[in-house]
This record gives C-alpha cells, structure tokens and sequence, in this order.
C-alpha cells in the first residue's frame, strides 16, 4: 500500500517554461514533505522541503505547494534549465514517528529539452 | 567534511556469499538511516540509528542483513547468504535529530549473481 505516489512515472518540458510535478499521500498524519532530486548513478540530493503549516514555501527557482485538504503538494520548476533533467522523489515524513524516516514517492523522471 | 560518504560503489557478489557495506555519515549528525532502492522504485527504509542504537528495522530487513553502527561514527551493513533479490541501491543517509531533511551518500550499487 504506496502512502506516497507520483502517479506521472516522467515528464517532458521546453527549456525555459515551467515544469510541474506533482505528489499525493494517503496518510493524514504526514506533517512534513521534502522533494529530492537523482541523477544516475548518485544519490538522491535535498531539494526544498515544507511543513504542513504552510502551503508554500519557494527557494529561487523551485516552489513546492501543498494542499493539505487534498493531500497533494507539487513541485514548480520555472525556468526549466536542461541541467534539472533528472529522476524527483516525492518524500513524507510523520511527526508521530520519532524515527523521521522518510517515506518515498516512486519517482518522476524530468526531461528538460534545450 | 564533504557529505555522506559510501564505500564501495559498486559490488557484484556470487549468491550465497556475504557482503558488507560502508557509510560515513556527516560528522555531527547523530542520526543515520540505511535505505535499499530498487529499479523504478524510490528508496525504501530498512533501518536507523540515533548514536550508536539502532532503534528501529523495517520488515524488508530479513535475518540475513545485520547493521552496526559502533561509538555512533561510521555504520556497516551486512548481508549473509545474498540472494539474487537483495541486488539493489543500498543508500544511506544521515540526519541531525528531529531534523526532517536528509543528506544521502552516492550508494553501493549490489549486483548479486
């Protein structure tokens, strides 16, 4: 039972125009999400993260929102540059558990196209 | 210190055989988790330590995988007996505590033969 899923396995966009990728979760005590990016053959790298008291939080070129009601957050990207082509991870973390671990998304793979 | 470092990179093993793996977390971070990715997957929690307790195992660590993490530094995975199954990303990661984000290491790819 995927608590995180990203049901858009890849995404294709102009360099230069906005990329959005989108997350949903299942688990209502999720208070904490975080985007990470992949590129092969490393691991996966911290991008923005949000609270669940917030619906926005942006950082430079990335903006993530989260729609609590929903249970969906996505991930803006604008201008897309062809260095973002990678794999996102969706991730979820519950304040009820004191472990922080975080639960993972499948993965969007992002082509950004000179 | 340059983040979260694994070692090896790569390791192909012949089934049946025992393999152990290496992560350096960041110094001052007393949280480390291990965490196996599989091909059109994302990461998957196996384990975590806070100092050198290991406090929590997933169920996907069977009795054939054993992790260490001794005096709260560097942290060992090991895997006896690997199965073809066990072939995946194994990642580890490290975190201050109550801290939400992260960092991860580059991996240890296990190609199991």
């Amino acid at each position: 039972d995927q608590q995180v899923k990203q049901n858009s396995p890849s995404l294709s966009v102009q360099e230069g125009r906005i990329s959005i990728l989108n997350c949903d979760y299942t688990n209502s005590m999720f208070d904490y999400f975080l985007w990470y990016k992949k590129y092969p053959a490393e691991g996966p790298t911290f991008l923005i993260s949000i609270s669940s008291i917030k619906d926005k939080n942006e950082d430079g070129r990335f903006t993530v929102f989260l729609n609590k009601s929903a249970k969906h957050l996505s991930l803006h990207i604008v201008p897309s540059q062809p260095g973002d082509s990678a794999v996102y991870f969706c991730a979820a973390i519950s304040g009820m558990d004191s472990s922080y671990k975080l639960i993972f998304g499948s993965g969007t793979r992002l082509l950004v196209r000179p | 210190d340059t983040g979260v470092s694994q070692n090896p990179r790569h390791k192909i093993t012949k089934r049946g055989q025992n393999v152990t793996f290496r992560c350096d977390p960041i110094s001052e971070h007393n949280r480390l988790y291990w965490y196996r990715q599989t091909l059109g997957q994302g990461p998957e929690f196996l384990t975590y330590f806070q100092n050198e307790a290991q406090l929590e195992k997933s169920r996907l660590l069977s009795d054939r995988f054993s992790a260490e993490r001794p005096k709260g530094s560097f942290s060992t995975l090991e895997i006896q007996r690997t199965e073809q199954g066990d072939s995946a990303m194994y990642l580890c990661a490290s975190s201050l505590m109550m801290q939400g984000e992260a960092f991860f290491g580059q991996g240890t790819r296990l190609t199991v033969v």
